[in-house]
């Protein structure tokens, strides 16, 4: 079945700095989401992006559509302790659908 | 506008039994997923709902159905619970139906259940 790949599967990192992480896949997507997961609670919906090259940003965070349809990244600027997290790409396939999630990139903020 | 919520918070079960999992979708949501989250992985698609009609429906067995009320609220049952079914158990709320362009999920805070 489709599947995404996610990396890093975790990072630890130094307040302040800037962190970057993608999801690739062997099939197309038409519809790149990436999410915030935090202990106990659901994924939080952070950027939606639809389109072939769409470069989309919410505050200190920017993600991009790749041009192969294939691949997304997300980069987070100046990173906070609040920023700690289970971030999550997903991917949508044709009129499916339905999301397919990868599984995590695990992020650690040292103050 | 109220969230999406979830009940119960956690719950545990024999192997063997039968679960409910309810879900009350965000206002003015009429389309209701339902995933699986197991430790340390991403949610799988289990199916959605989209007018009280099942509108898709990932790789898992009949003993996993649903329900969706007029209310757009919805339930998920388990039969014949099997030690793999602990997980965490998403529900998650669109104002679209699966087939639509534009395409953003709302998930609720889960339902942990632990099958012995």
């Amino acid at each position: 079945g489709q599947q995404l790949n996610q990396s890093p599967q975790s990072m630890f990192i130094q307040e302040g700095e800037d962190v970057s992480m993608n999801c690739t896949s062997s099939s197309i997507f038409n519809t790149w989401l990436w999410y915030k997961q935090e202990p106990g609670e659901g994924p939080v919906l952070l950027i939606a992006l639809y389109k072939a090259g769409e470069l989309t940003s919410n505050g200190r965070l920017t993600a991009q559509f790749g041009i192969t349809r294939k691949d997304s990244f997300l980069n987070i600027s100046a990173s906070i302790p609040s920023d700690v997290g289970i971030y999550f790409c997903a991917g949508r396939v044709g009129s499916q659908g339905n999301l397919i999630f990868g599984k995590g990139t695990k992020l650690s903020v040292k103050p | 506008e109220t969230g999406v919520t979830q009940s119960p918070t956690h719950l545990i079960k024999t192997r063997g039994q039968q679960v409910t999992l309810r879900c009350s979708s965000q206002s003015g949501h009429n389309t209701v997923s339902w995933y699986q989250q197991a430790l340390g992985q991403g949610p799988q698609f289990i199916f959605q709902y989209y007018r009280e009609e099942e509108n898709g429906r990932g790789n898992f067995p009949p003993r996993f159905s649903g329900l969706q009320f007029p209310n757009y609220s919805s339930e998920l049952n388990v039969n014949a619970l099997e030690l793999d079914d602990s997980a965490l158990y998403l529900c998650a709320s669109s104002p679209l139906p699966l087939a639509a362009s534009s395409y953003e999920q709302y998930f609720g805070p889960g339902t942990r259940l632990t099958v012995t």
